[in-house]
């Protein structure tokens, strides 16, 4: 049974305009939450996590936000490069981040210029 | 960037035969994952470890084997190589299992089994 889901497996946005990136999860432990971006021939590389106690983080272009009460965080990316292009993995962890990471099957992104 | 090596980065291997990958990492970090990832699977954990002959098994363990008698490596092997196997296999790291900065992952081992 999946517990990290990636639903839409690609998305294409233009370049300038935003990019959300969704991820639902089942398990109700998991509390720390995290994105990972991945380019071809490349491993993953971390982007930006949020822990449950938080409903949005911050860091430059890129938001996590999440809805504990819908079991449900999205990726905003704004405004949306070229080089953003690539595949963006969800991933989650139960009891503070001490738990392994279980992740998605990640989403395709493709930002056209 | 951490120093996270994976050896070989390609490999083509015939049906049956045993592989091993190398990981090998220069940050004296205690946790040490694989993972395989799939098409429409995403990365899928197949064993850690936490700490040197300390390894416990990940989602799908069955026909692999790990081992790690070193901090520095951790050596995931396919006792008898299946075409399900044909995969591409990433190694992580971490500094301790608090997810800060999740963890840093390796560039990954192209596994073809023929």
């Amino acid at each position: 049974d999946q517990q990290v889901k990636q639903n839409s497996p690609s998305l294409s946005v233009q370049e300038g305009r935003i990019s959300i990136l969704n991820c639902d999860y089942t398990n109700s432990m998991f509390d720390y939450f995290l994105w990972y971006k991945k380019y071809p021939a490349e491993g993953p590389t971390f982007l930006i996590s949020i822990s449950s106690i938080k409903d949005k983080n911050e860091d430059g272009r890129f938001t996590v936000f999440l809805n504990k009460s819908a079991k449900h965080l999205s990726l905003h990316i704004v405004p949306s490069q070229p080089g953003d292009s690539a595949v963006y993995f969800c991933a989650a962890s139960a009891q503070g981040g001490s738990e392994k990471l279980v992740f998605g099957k990640g989403t395709k992104l493709t930002v056209n210029p | 960037d951490a120093g996270i090596t994976q050896s070989p980065r390609h490999k083509v291997t015939e049906t049956g035969t045993p592989v091993t990958l190398r990981c090998h990492q220069t940050e004296n970090h205690r946790y040490m994952y694989w993972y395989r990832q799939d098409p429409g699977h995403g990365l899928r954990l197949i064993h850690y470890s936490y700490g040197v002959k300390d390894t416990d098994k990940g989602e799908v363990s069955d026909g692999y084997s790990v081992s790690r008698s070193k901090t520095e490596d951790f050596l995931l092997t396919l006792e008898s190589a299946t075409s399900s196997q044909t995969s591409v296999y990433f190694c992580a790291i971490s500094e301790n299992e608090i997810m800060t900065y999740g963890y840093t992952f390796g560039s990954g081992t192209r596994l073809t089994v023929v």
